[in-house]
């Protein structure tokens, strides 16, 4: 089946930059996702990219996407205390109406004050 | 690596129907599994908490008589919708932690698209 990987741990300091990785093997991907979880809650989407672009930026928050290694990556500028979360990937596959969709096992994001 | 199987896929049923949503770890036990629910704009809403061997923990405002969830062994988990209704309509997915003691490394089932008609 498709897969999706994503380191497990994330430390940075307090103001720096973080890039969260992200590779996957499904060539048919149509949308990849970046979600934020905070202990002991959902899944809230933070960001999307269809899969023809290669960029796509919101606020502290880029999206890279390179489609010919299927690494997608997610890089959040001046990173604060209340980034501290995991992140999860994930890829859709919507062709012909099938609607999956297939997650890492997520990123926990370390903020050092 | 752990896997999670998640079935079925897709399911379409009638209102007032109930269908019952697998999620099986395959190669790992997993005593806690999770519950979630996509909404529009595709956040994920935590449900409930699956507990082997104990009642599950549902979040506040989850209707646990609507949806029933039973962990009755270290691999599997159930959930189902009972008396479904068109607004029962949505995506679930689950996902299980092959370490349980830690709050990371979480793998998700392949979620299960429900339409209610």
């Amino acid at each position: 089946g498709e897969d999706v990987e994503q380191s497990l741990f994330l430390s940075v300091r307090e103001g720096d930059s973080s890039v969260i990785n992200c590779t996957y093997t499904d060539s048919s991907s149509t949308y990849l996702y970046w979600y934020k979880q905070e202990p002991g809650a959902g899944l809230q989407l933070l960001t999307y990219i269809f899969s023809n672009m290669d960029m796509k930026q919101d606020q502290r928050l880029t999206v890279l996407l390179n489609k010919k290694d299927k690494h997608l990556s997610l890089r959040i500028a001046d990173t604060q205390t209340g980034d501290s979360a995991i992140y999860f990937c994930a890829e859709e596959d919507a062709g012909a109406g099938s609607y999956q969709l297939t997650f890492g096992k997520g990123t926990k994001l370390s903020v050092i004050p | 690596g752990a896997v999670v199987s998640q079935h079925p896929s897709r399911v379409i049923c009638k209102s007032g129907t109930s269908v019952k949503i697998e999620c099986r770890s395959l190669d790992f036990q997993a005593t806690t599994m999770f519950w979630y629910r996509q909404f529009p704009k595709k956040s994920l809403m935590l449900m409930a908490t699956s507990n082997e061997g104990s009642k599950a923990t549902y979040e506040q405002g989850v209707e646990k008589d609507k949806f029933l969830i039973n962990h009755a062994s270290l691999t599997l988990s159930t959930l189902t919708v009972t008396s479904a209704h068109p607004e029962d309509s949505s995506f679930y997915i689950c996902s299980a932690n092959e370490d349980q003691t830690a709050t990371y490394g979480y793998t998700f089932g392949s979620g299960t698209r429900l339409t209610v008609v």
